[in-house]
């Protein structure tokens, strides 16, 4: 399934399934990215980065793609485990702004259902 | 031992009221940073620290004001609480002091003003 990051929508996939999150950025000049997890009650956790320079990363079960023709970034899970449920966040560094920080997204929330 | 980490974790108090938040960070980082996460689970930045020294000072009202000891610690200093600033704060750190690497969050403080 598939689910774009905007208004903090629910992503409901069954174990097993592949997970596809999208989120779009604002700045056509950012240059690096994050996923970031972030399960109830706890801080948000690294899940994986790409830099400009790339369009696809590699991590364990999760996959980031990023097209900067349409500003669009996206996070594919593989194999989703109830685990995996968690609101996911995309975060820009906006570095023409000439500025230190991470601008995040709204959100998407991933539920795994058996 | 837990990298980032802030105290308390729950907070209730009155309108009106000073409180504090602390945050310490054992990861050897040189930037620190508050965010706040409203009831729709948007992430906002605050503020950032290098080093001890004030780098990002977002629109935020001036009854907030950080104050950092030393660069593994950063705490939050509210002034007159108001209804408005009930929202999870989450304290983080970076290496580099740039935002173009991974960020290690806090488990977050719950501030519910009453």
């Amino acid at each position: 399934g598939e689910s774009v990051g905007l208004h903090l929508p629910t992503l409901s996939v069954q174990e097993g399934d592949n997970s596809i999150i999208n989120c779009a950025y604002s700045n056509s000049a950012s240059d690096y990215f994050i996923w970031y997890k972030q399960e109830s009650g706890k801080g948000p956790q690294f899940i994986i980065d790409i830099r400009s320079n790339m369009d696809k990363r590699q991590g364990q079960r999760v996959t980031v793609l990023l097209n900067k023709t349409v500003k669009h970034l996206s996070l594919q899970i593989a194999a989703t485990q109830p685990g995996d449920s968690a609101v996911y966040f995309c975060a820009e560094n906006p570095s023409s702004y000439n500025t230190d920080k991470l601008i995040f997204g709204t959100g998407t929330r991933l539920q795994v259902f058996p | 031992d837990t990298a980032v980490s802030q105290t308390p974790k729950y907070l209730v108090t009155q309108m009106g009221n000073d409180k504090s938040i602390k945050c310490e960070q054992n990861l050897g980082h040189d930037t620190m940073y508050w965010y706040k996460q409203d009831s729709k689970k948007f992430l906002k930045i605050m503020f950032s620290y290098n080093n001890k020294e004030l780098i990002i000072n977002e629109t935020v009202p001036n009854r907030f004001s950080p104050k950092s000891p030393d660069k593994a610690h950063l705490n939050l200093h509210i002034n007159s609480l108001e209804l408005g600033d009930s929202a999870v704060y989450f304290c983080a750190s970076s290496q580099e002091g740039r935002a173009s690497t991974e960020a290690f969050f806090g488990q977050g403080t719950r501030l519910t003003v009453v």
